[in-house]
């Protein structure tokens, strides 16, 4: 069946690192791919989606590019805030209505 | 506008009580997910609802869940005779669901975190 494998946390940066969370799927068909976020107290908020191969989703400073011949979804930032402490969820989506979610990585930034 | 909404916020039970969770979709949105978080874990996937069609209920994990959808408004989730083992965050998501396909966003609300003794 459908799966998400992320890497697992907690992912522990100073503030202004470099971020990758790594997210690898299987899936049949051509499915969209999604980043979730959780800030502390929180509900879960789209952060970004890419719906076909090749295309980068992008938002607040992250990105993630849909790479259909490795079958990835990677989450990248170049500098990390405080404020991105969160747990973040790769997921995806076949077209059969539910999301399949990945088990979330934490990251903790410090100052 | 509001997003989805949820009730209780949290909700402590006794082993073999029944218990109702209640979702209140974002207005305008045909479809309704309900998906169980427990702790350490991604979220599972229980219940989507489309409208009037027949719900796909392929999730739920066992006879003792259910959920019923008036139309495309309010949802209630609801646990009978709960074991220590429901316990969890369940959240509600809505999509608008225009396009029919995977690349629907869906819309989550804050859960309603379960805690059974």
């Amino acid at each position: 069946g459908d799966s998400v494998t992320q890497m697992e946390g907690p992912v522990t940066l100073s503030e202004e690192a470099f971020l990758t969370i790594n997210c690898t799927y299987t899936a049949t068909g051509y499915p969209s791919l999604f980043w979730y976020v959780q800030y502390p107290g929180e509900g879960l908020q789209l952060l970004l989606k890419a719906t076909k191969a090749d295309d980068k989703g992008s938002n607040k400073g992250f990105e993630a590019t849909y790479r259909k011949e490795t079958t990835s979804f990677h989450l990248e930032k170049g500098s990390v805030q405080v404020s991105d402490s969160a747990v973040y969820f790769c997921a995806l989506n076949t077209g059969f209505q539910k999301l399949v979610f990945g088990t979330g990585t934490r990251l903790l930034v410090s100052p | 506008g509001a997003g989805v909404s949820q009730s209780p916020s949290n909700k402590v039970t006794e082993k073999g009580k029944d218990v109702e969770l209640r979702c209140d979709p974002i207005s305008g949105h045909t479809a309704l997910y309900w998906y169980r978080q427990r702790l350490g874990q991604g979220l599972e996937f229980l219940i989507y609802f489309q409208g009037n069609s027949a719900p796909d209920k392929s999730g739920l994990p066992s006879d003792r869940f259910s959920a019923e959808r008036t139309g495309e408004s309010v949802s209630t989730l609801t646990i009978q005779r709960t074991q220590q083992e429901d316990s969890a965050v369940y959240l509600c998501a809505s999509s608008s669901r225009t396009s029919g396909r995977a690349t629907d966003t869906q819309y989550f609300g804050p859960g309603t975190r379960l805690t059974v003794l």
